[in-house]
């Protein structure tokens, strides 16, 4: 089945700088990749997503790159701000088009 | 507009019971999901269901049971419970989910289970 692979771990910036989360899949028939935020104590909720026929996608300070030859996807976040401090997560479709697999998450800190 | 509810919030029980987690949506949505969250794995899928009395297997099924006989409710049960199954559950659910297609997953708030 799909495996989503999602780097790094943890991540910690200083208010203003860029972070920048990676994300591979494995299933090279995937063709949908969202991003959810998940704030401290609370639901995961989606933030960007990106189809496989578009290879950026941009939302204000976040954008999401999409690299299918590579199978990799990455999140952009620019001007970081502390409402930032979250964990994200990355996902792909199953291999049958019907659920999402979600990487690990990255816990990210932006300190003012 | 309640949205997509999960009962109990909270809940303490022992290995070897039996738990049902509910699972309830208002908008009418095909698709719902159940993940659970734990430090260092993220969301894993346990099983979902594309429409009243289908149900598929995800990511990690064993010691898990569901149902869908009704549209807006999709319940967990844990029919002997284990200290492996101690973890945050997450109810969700998408009006347009299905290969070909894609659509936003909207997330209960989660039930913490502890399972000494």
């Amino acid at each position: 089945g799909e495996n989503v692979e999602q780097h790094p771990s943890t991540l910690s910036v200083q208010e203003g700088d860029s972070a920048v989360i990676k994300c591979t899949y494995s299933d090279s028939a995937s063709n949908y990749f969202p991003w959810y935020k998940q704030e401290l104590g609370k639901r995961p909720q989606l933030i960007i997503d990106i189809r496989s026929n578009v290879g950026e996608k941009k939302d204000q300070r976040i954008a999401v790159t999409l690299n299918k030859t590579a199978k990799h996807f990455s999140l952009h976040i620019t001007e970081t701000q502390p409402e930032d401090s979250a964990v994200y997560f990355c996902a792909a479709k199953n291999k049958a088009g019907t659920a999402l697999i979600f990487g690990k998450g990255t816990t990210l800190s932006v300190s003012s | 507009d309640a949205g997509i509810t999960q009962s109990p919030r909270y809940k303490i029980t022992e290995t070897g019971r039996q738990v049902t987690l509910m699972c309830h949506q208002t908008w009418s949505h095909s698709y719902m999901f159940w993940y659970r969250q734990d430090l260092g794995h993220g969301l894993r899928l346990i099983y979902y269901s594309a429409a009243a009395d289908i149900t598929d297997k995800g990511e990690v099924p064993d010691g898990y049971v569901v149902s869908r006989s009704k549209t807006e409710n999709f319940p967990l049960t844990l029919e002997s419970a284990t200290r492996s199954q101690t973890s945050v559950y997450f109810c969700a659910s998408s009006e347009v989910f299905g290969r070909g297609n894609t659509g936003e997953l909207f997330f209960g708030e989660g039930s913490r289970l502890t399972v000494l």
